[in-house]
């Protein structure tokens, strides 16, 4: 099993939609999570952070499921601007730089 | 602040050339990483640094060399440079403080090796 693992996609949904993304990860003991966003041929760059409790940024809400072993993203009311790659980071339990692990992406196009 | 450089942007070499691919940071953060990522797929961990004067290998170090003799630079050498080395390498900085902290990305270099 990979260390993380996201659903490729691609998700193709119309502006206005809501969609979601999950992450699984493998190490049960992983300490913290997040959520970057890269456009075409850019790099990536950080969304928002994933705390336990869950966290809402305007439009995007993330959420940590330890028991299951997954993160969320969720987008409300999707803009063609949010078409990007989303890529999930895990950072293991000694927060070593060796244990930051980013998942392959999922790519999402919102069409017009 | 400029954050996270590097250059080249672009370049195309020949298969057996070498090259060094800059990167520098402007943040003072301890950590440092490269990676690879090839069309369609994740971000691939090619060396990583802790501090000036240590670095270690990641997933995929094979035909790579770094060297970290001050906090801004991370250089990535490239040996004998070969097809399947043909990707976009990113440089990265954390300030490192365990758990905490955003990872920040240089713009990228796209390599060719034809």
């Amino acid at each position: 099993r990979k260390e993380v693992e996201q659903d490729p996609g691609p998700f193709n949904v119309p502006e206005g939609a809501t969609v979601a993304f999950n992450c699984t990860y493998s190490n049960s003991a992983s300490q913290s999570f997040f959520w970057y966003r890269q456009d075409c041929r850019k790099e990536p760059k950080l969304l928002m952070s994933v705390y336990s409790s869950g966290n809402e940024d305007g439009r995007f809400t993330a959420q940590l499921n330890r028991a299951s072993q997954y993160i969320s993203l969720l987008i409300r009311d999707s803009k063609l601007s949010d078409s990007a790659t989303y890529l999930c980071v895990v950072i293991g339990p000694s927060g070593s730089a060796r244990q930051l692990t980013f998942g392959s992406g999922t790519q999402l196009t919102v069409l017009p | 602040n400029a954050g996270v450089t590097q250059t080249p942007k672009f370049r195309i070499l020949k298969i057996g050339q070498s090259m060094t691919l800059q990167c520098t940071q402007d943040m003072n953060h301890n950590y440092m990483y490269w990676y690879r990522q090839d069309p369609g797929m994740g971000l691939k961990l090619i060396y990583y640094s802790v501090g000036a004067g240590i670095t270690d290998k990641g997933e995929v170090p094979n035909g790579y060399n770094v060297s970290r003799s001050t906090t801004e630079d991370f250089p990535l050498r490239l040996e004998l440079a070969a097809p399947s080395q043909t990707s976009v390498y990113f440089c990265a900085s954390r300030r490192g403080e365990g758990h905490s902290g955003e990872q920040f990305f240089g713009p990228g270099t796209r390599l060719t090796v034809l």
